[in-house]
């Protein structure tokens, strides 16, 4: 069982280039999430999906989407990066019925120049 | 508005000891929460949670408490081992939602 698996696990990019970041889990959770983690801030999320095909915004949508085509992935997408996005984002699954805990990814760290 | 916050950066515990870690939460709503531990360069990983009906929680050397009067609750390891040194995320969420709130962290190291 592989859990959650992001990549890349390091990406470095200039400010107004797009990427996406990548999230699948294997465990057939309903629930994914992204959080981004920042010095003194804790982890806060940005976006988080019930199942195929519905996501809803987090406390820090600004500048990222998401999609949900299959229960599997769940990527996020920068738009036009910006330096205020540099910060290590964690994606997160869980199965959706009543309290779960989350099973969290190893993260990935990106740099915008 | 920080919903959920954990006041001490960091704390130092003898091996053996005692560690407390403390989270309180402003919004009355929450009815669920979490303890994750985090080590360096990977994800958090769950440690513990409790139900806003109960008032405490036991798992082997993990136990938390709930104080719902004063919108608190803790952690505590006993005994500690030097491989609890890391960093503990406390998390809030309310039914239905699926939104979890993240308090700050609070490094811990245990000292051998």
């Amino acid at each position: 069982n592989a859990g959650v698996t992001q990549t890349p696990k390091f990406q470095v990019l200039k400010t107004g280039q797009s990427m996406t970041l990548q999230c699948a889990q294997d465990m057939n959770h309903e629930y994914m999430s992204w959080y981004r983690q920042d010095p003194g801030m804790g982890l806060r999320l940005i976006h988080y999906s019930v199942g195929a095909g519905i996501t809803d915004q987090g406390e820090v949508p600004n500048g990222y989407n998401v999609s949900r085509s299959t229960t599997e992935d769940f990527p996020l997408r920068l738009l036009s990066a910006a330096p205020s996005q540099t910060s290590v984002y964690f994606c997160a699954s869980s199965y959706s019925s009543g309290n779960q805990p989350q099973h969290f990814g190893d993260g990935t760290r990106l740099s915008i120049l | 508005d920080q919903q959920v916050k954990q006041n001490s950066p960091s704390l130092s515990v003898q091996e053996g000891r005692i560690s407390i870690l403390n989270c309180d939460y402003t919004n009355s709503m929450f009815d669920y929460f979490l303890w994750y531990k985090k080590y360096p360069a990977e994800g958090p990983t769950f440690l513990i949670s409790i139900s806003s009906i109960k008032d405490k929680n036991e798992d082997g050397r993990f136990t938390v408490f709930l104080n719902k009067s004063a919108k608190h609750l803790s952690l505590h390891i006993v005994p500690s081992q030097p491989g609890d040194s890391a960093v503990y995320f406390c998390a809030a969420s309310y039914s239905g939602t699926y939104k979890y709130i993240f308090g700050t962290g609070t490094r811990l190291k245990v000292l051998a």
